[in-house]
This record gives C-alpha cells, structure tokens and sequence, in this order.
C-alpha cells in the first residue's frame, strides 16, 4: 500500500510565484514527515523535517494529521529551487518515500 | 557532516555479471539502506539493515543481496545483472535512536548502474 503520495510529477511555476509541493501519507501510528531535496547532479538531502518546524531557504511544511499531508510551501519562489523534492515517512523501522515532484521554476 | 559514499558513480556491466556496489559510511551510523531510484517511481527500498551482519529485505529484494561485515560498510551484490536493473542505486546511513526508530537519513551521491 502506498505509504506516501505525490499526485504532481511535474510542476512547474514562475519566479516570484507561490508554490505548494503536495505531500500525503496514510500511516496508523504517529507520523514523523520530512522533504527531501535533490538539486541537478547532487545527492538527495535534508530539507526539513516536521518536528523541528523550521523554514530552510524560505520552505515551510505543517503537519496536518486531520488531512494526513504535509505539503511543502515557499511564498515566491526562485530559479534556484528547480529541483526534484521527495516527501519522506519515518515510521520508526524505515522510510518511504513518495514518489517525488519535479519542480521548474521559470524565469 | 555527514559523509555517505558509494564506490562508483557509473558503471556498466553485462547481463549475468554478478555486481558488487559498496557503500561506507564514517559516522558511525548504525543504520544502513540501499535504495534504487527510478524517474516516475521514486525511491524504492531493496535491503536495509540495523546492525553488523544483520540485514532486513525492503519493498523489492528480488534479483539482490546485501553484506554487512563491518559498521561502516554495506554492499549491495546483484548476483547475475538482468536489464531490468538498470538504474540509480542509492545509498543511505541513519542513527538509531535512543528512544528507538531510525533517525534522518543521510544519503551517498549515488551509483548509475547500466546493464547491458
């Protein structure tokens, strides 16, 4: 069963435009969310993770376990966040990932 | 910081080689996993495992295997390449928690794998 959804492969905004990357998961226990990031020719990072809260580079993603989603947001967005984000579920013993939105900001 | 890495950023074999990809970690991480990376797939989850000489099959063990002999290191072996393998193979370490569960993963730049 898919543990985590990304319903949008693509997208694609221009600079200066809001963006929201969905994320939704299905998981029984309490959940722990994170996005990760992968920039052209580096490896898959750390963006956020839910528990700390926190914005990086200008993204912030809130847990709403009423609609299970854990969308990531950033008000204007910039040329240099065209990347591929994956939402990711800790459930203790492993992670799963969804299967990723490629993201094209447009200058 | 975090340093995860894999032997070879490109190889290519042919059908029926067997394949060694290996993985060192040098955080002590107690946990390691390998994932392969397919566009419209994501990340899928091969093996993983918790401690040395322990390893647990993920979401699409068939056709691989895996060694862990010592804490830092964790190869992932395909023991006869089919074409269906071909891909990005992925490889990550992650703390285990105090209060148990893995923590963050933090991941290797990866090892394009082409089987002819």
């Amino acid at each position: 069963a898919q543990r985590v959804t990304q319903p949008e492969k693509l997208l694609s905004v221009f600079k200066g435009a809001p963006v929201e990357l969905k994320c939704n998961y299905s998981y029984s226990g309490s959940p722990e969310l994170f996005w990760y990031v992968q920039y052209s020719r580096q490896r898959l990072q750390l963006l956020l993770r839910h528990i700390s809260r926190e914005s990086i580079k200008g993204f912030t993603a809130d847990l709403n376990k009423g609609e299970t989603s854990f969308h990531l947001k950033k008000p204007f967005a910039q040329e240099e966040d065209s990347a591929m984000y994956y939402c990711a579920l800790n459930t203790g013993n492993q992670f799963y990932f969804g299967t990723g939105t490629s993201l094209t900001v447009i200058p | 910081d975090v340093k995860v890495t894999q032997s070879s950023r490109y190889l290519v074999k042919r059908t029926g080689e067997k394949v060694f990809l290996e993985c060192v970690q040098d955080m002590d991480h107690e946990n390691m996993f390998w994932y392969r990376q397919d566009p419209g797939l994501g990340l899928r989850l091969i093996y993983f495992s918790y401690d040395v000489k322990m390893k647990e099959k993920g979401d699409i063990p068939e056709g691989y295997s895996v060694s862990r002999e010592k804490k830092e290191r964790f190869s992932l072996i395909l023991e006869s390449a089919s074409t269906n393998q071909t891909s990005m193979y992925l490889c990550a370490s992650s703390l285990w928690r105090l209060a148990g569960g893995t923590d963050t993963q933090y991941f290797g730049p990866g090892t394009r794998l082409t089987v002819l």
